[in-house]
């Protein structure tokens, strides 16, 4: 079994405020990490795929960082705004394999 | 702008029913992907085709679910017979094929089985 653990499991966000949380995970054999953004009553959505140790990507106010070597990605996003209220899903997929094991989420909310 | 698209919607079905979902993927995928939300495990997964072969199907109670690819254009995700604790949000998702790139998800199917 493959175990992809998100911290924390939400979080609370004043608006303007930035934060981050993280995604751990196996580092062997890893191949790629994917984050999506997934909105109460909506399906997820791709925010970025990471392939290589040390990439940064970045989408407006959100970014997110990897670390192949030693297992986990930090997504931050950066003076939140109240649509920035979600659940943030990572997912690993890896070498050899044919799906993405999804971890549990990490639901963000945004107060105004 | 290319979705992927899911029907029905909405199901409210009894227990022992039979149920149907449909999944069109984007024009061009050869990948499909089948999972449950639930409150408990979160996003499972179900099933998964490539170019309309399935792969795994590991995660799915064989006992009453079953999934096929009639054609590139049409997955379904059949349960027979359908018990309360199926009741879940139901997603497909489809991809470009390339090994680890990005899924893209429809917007599910809300299935209640009384």
């Amino acid at each position: 079994i493959l175990n992809v653990e998100q911290s924390p499991q939400s979080l609370h966000v004043q608006e303007g405020d930035s934060t981050n949380f993280t995604c751990s995970f196996p580092s062997s054999n890893f191949y790629a990490l994917h984050w999506y953004r997934w909105e109460t009553a909506k399906s997820p959505e791709a925010l970025f795929v990471m392939t290589l140790n040390g990439d940064e990507k970045k989408k407006g106010r959100i970014s997110a960082t990897l670390n192949t070597k030693e297992g986990y990605s930090y997504l931050y996003i950066k003076g939140s705004q109240p649509e920035d209220s979600a659940t943030y899903l990572c997912a690993l997929f890896k070498a050899a394999g044919n799906k993405l094991t999804f971890g549990g989420g990490t639901r963000v909310l945004v107060k105004p | 702008d290319a979705r992927v698209t899911q029907t029905p919607r909405h199901k409210v079905t009894e227990m022992g029913q039979e149920v149907t979902m449909r999944c069109q993927p984007i024009l061009g995928h050869n990948t499909v992907f089948w999972y449950r939300q639930t409150m408990m495990q979160g996003l499972e997964l179900l099933a998964y085709f490539r170019n309309r072969a399935p792969l795994d199907d590991s995660g799915m109670p064989k006992d009453r679910f079953s999934a096929e690819m009639p054609d590139a254009t049409l997955a379904t995700l059949k349960i027979q017979p359908s018990e309360p604790r199926d009741s879940a949000v139901y997603f497909c998702a489809s991809g470009p094929g390339i090994a680890g790139d990005t899924q893209y998800f429809g917007p599910g199917t809300r299935l209640t089985v009384l």
